[in-house]
């Protein structure tokens, strides 16, 4: 069975503090995306990867970073977390067609 | 770049009724469009996806019909239940990461 998982379901950091949002998936696949979901704005695509070590600008890139040091895993940074950044973010990882979300981890910066 | 819009943004229908979201894409290179479930606190599920070679699928009460001529496809629950109250999300994508509609919450009343 497909399987996205990220590494924490609920997260509260303060303003300035480096985050990491973990993503893991165990299908093989090439490509992996993370977006964030807000109220009445749908899904914004923040950064994407095709291959290890490679990774591209989505939608929104500002104020993040990403790392793809292996295959099956994609981390999302926030280098110095702003409220602005409370969100919930979703981790997906894609062959050709079908895409497959993680469960997702909602981020409150205070 | 692909723009996809879907209506409606909510939707209320009795249980047994049936219910239909519709989207439009902008991209005439789009050839993959996959609609999603997302239940509360949870990521969101693909539930059916429809390719660019055919006209319409059908999986059980769930169906997605697709005109190219018209840039439009549409998702139709049959015989709703309530467990079908959930937010959905189409998508439409070329070679490129899949951009999504905004979403359209159905509730399903029994």
């Amino acid at each position: 069975d497909v399987k996205v998982t990220q590494s924490s379901r609920y997260l509260v950091k303060r303003t300035g503090e480096k985050v990491f949002l973990e993503c893991v998936q165990d299908m093989d696949h090439e490509n992996m995306f993370w977006y964030r979901q807000d109220p009445g704005l749908g899904l914004r695509l923040i950064y994407f990867s095709y291959d290890v070590k490679m990774k591209e600008k989505g939608d929104i890139p500002e104020g993040y970073s990403v790392s793809r040091e292996k295959k099956e895993r994609f981390s999302l940074i926030l280098e110095s977390a702003s409220t602005n950044q409370t969100s919930m973010y979703l981790c997906a990882s894609r062959k050709t067609y079908e895409q497959y979300f993680g469960p997702g981890t909602r981020l409150t910066v205070t | 770049g692909e723009n996809v819009e879907q209506h409606p943004s909510t939707l209320s229908v009795q249980e047994g009724d049936s219910a239909v979201i519709k989207c439009t894409y902008s991209d005439s290179a789009s050839n993959y469009f996959p609609w999603y479930k997302q239940e509360l606190g949870k990521g969101p599920q693909l539930i059916i996806d429809i390719r660019s070679n055919v006209g319409e699928k059908k999986d059980q009460r769930i169906a997605v019909t697709l005109n190219k001529t018209a840039k439009h496809f549409s998702l139709h629950i049959t015989e709703t239940q309530p467990e079908d109250s959930a937010v959905y999300f189409c998508a439409a994508s070329g070679n490129t990461p899949l951009v999504f509609g905004k979403g359209t919450r159905l509730s399903v009343i029994a």
